[in-house]
């Protein structure tokens, strides 16, 4: 059964600031993987949707890889910004059903 | 705007109460899920209608009653619920084909509805 897990649980870093989000699994035979993000009290935005063929996809200051074999993805945001403050969930697909499963979430702050 | 619409934003109901959630999408999809996003808790899938029929009910207790009347609109319908049933709702969509779900293809969420069960 897989399981998706995001650490660290929350972040605070100051404007400006490089940083990545991580996400594992425990079964590498995904599908894809993707990545959302959610504002307060909000519904789920997609920003990346890596392909299991594919190592990494990039949008604007967002960078997402996967490594299969290790079962780890990362998003990389650069230079971050007040407004990237959300909360990061990953979610794995197995394969080509609806299901996805997802990580509990990365809680991002970024200070001005 | 992600083309997926729910209504209300928050519901506050009583455990006698009977309500019901709408959601819409206007993206000529025709897949529609239910999700439940708990404190604390990664969002668990609920239901999944593709193309009107009902292909997932993923162990939901029976006082959630879902309902598909086209590929447009989907309805949850709930009754008798418990304080332990609150929590933010969540419907998407996505162009779910016969031969299944394209590898490229992604889900698109409503804003939520954030229900309070007293």
């Amino acid at each position: 059964k897989q399981e998706v897990t995001q650490i660290p649980a929350a972040l605070s870093v100051p404007e400006g600031e490089n940083l990545v989000l991580n996400c594992s699994f425990t079964d590498s035979a995904i599908y894809n993987l993707q990545w959302f993000r959610q504002d307060p009290g909000k519904g789920l935005t997609s920003l990346l949707l890596i392909q299991s063929s594919q190592r990494e996809q990039t949008s604007g200051r967002l960078n997402a890889s996967l490594d299969k074999s290790s079962g780890r993805s990362t998003l990389y945001i650069a230079a971050s910004q007040p407004g990237d403050s959300a909360t990061y969930l990953c979610a794995s697909r197995m394969d080509s059903s609806y299901k996805l499963i997802f990580g509990s979430g990365t809680r991002l702050l970024v200070r001005p | 705007e992600t083309g997926v619409t729910q209504t209300p934003r928050h519901l506050v109901m009583g455990m006698t109460n009977k309500k019901s959630l709408k959601c819409e999408q206007h993206l000529g999809h025709n897949a529609m899920y239910w999700y439940k996003q708990s404190a604390k808790k990664p969002l668990e899938l609920m239901f999944v209608y593709n193309f009107k029929e009902q292909t997932e009910n993923n162990s939901v207790p029976s006082r959630f009653s879902p309902e598909c009347p086209n590929s447009s609109h989907l309805f949850l319908h709930l009754h008798t619920l418990q304080p332990e049933d609150s929590a933010l709702y969540l419907c998407a969509s996505s162009q779910f084909r016969d031969r299944g779900f394209q590898a490229n293809e992604k889900l698109f969420f409503g804003s939520g509805t954030q229900l309070s069960v007293l």
